[in-house]
């Protein structure tokens, strides 16, 4: 199986804020890399599929990067709605596998 | 809008089955694969294998001896079942629709349900 791991594993972060989340996969999967927020309670939402597509909705402020084993999640300026749990997921290769996970914290 | 919705019982006891459907609503199941996904309680999410209307499955090999996804286009449903569970097994169950047309993403969910495993 590709093992997907996420850093950090939480961040304390202001309205504001410019973010940053990597996600290192332990093989290369191309650009199979794909972006998920979700909320207490909530389903996960897509936020950015082939490394740096924006899913139809999700605001400009989302950005994504990288190509091979290391892919980046930035967001440019936090917002309150933006605090979340967020998950990378690889679609190179059966099975698929999600990162462990970052939790945005208020700070 | 696509909309898709788990059912199910919320309390299965060990080493039976657990059994889950999800209705999907506002697009045809015989246009995309269908998931299931689950997400033991505070840990991350773990695929656990999709199927095509034609009944083509994919399951993650953690779980293969165990599962089946089955599919019922009349009523534009599919279903889990995981057989032998423990207590590893209890988790909030979500279906998802999988969009394997260009670059492969889980692009509509469920909103989850809970399943407990205890007797």
């Amino acid at each position: 199986d590709i093992q997907m791991t996420q850093s950090p594993s939480s961040l304390s972060v202001s309205v504001g804020d410019r973010v940053t989340i990597t996600c290192r996969a332990s093989q290369s999967i191309s650009r199979y890399l794909n972006w998920y927020q979700q909320k207490p309670g909530k389903a996960p939402k897509l936020l950015i599929y082939a490394t740096s597509t924006l899913q139809s909705g999700v605001p400009s402020r989302f950005s994504g990067s990288g190509s091979g084993t290391a892919f980046t999640l930035a967001i440019s300026s936090l917002q309150p709605e933006d605090f979340a749990t967020y998950y990378c997921q690889q679609s190179y290769i059966t099975p698929y596998t999600f990162g462990q996970g970052t939790k945005l914290e208020i700070k | 809008q696509v909309q898709l919705q788990e059912s199910g019982p919320g309390l299965v006891k060990p080493s039976e089955t657990l059994s889950l459907t999800c209705t999907v609503s506002g697009d045809s199941i015989s246009n995309f694969y269908w998931s299931w996904i689950r997400q033991p309680p505070g840990k991350g999410l773990e695929w656990i294998g999709y199927i095509y209307y034609n009944g083509n499955t994919d399951y993650n090999p953690s779980l293969k001896t165990r599962v089946t996804i089955s599919v019922d286009t009349s009523k534009n449903q599919f279903s889990l079942k995981l057989s032998s569970v423990t207590a590893a097994d209890t988790a909030v169950y979500y279906c998802a629709r999988y969009d394997a047309s260009g670059y492969y993403l889980f692009d509509y969910w469920g909103q989850g349900t809970l399943v407990t495993v205890s007797s």
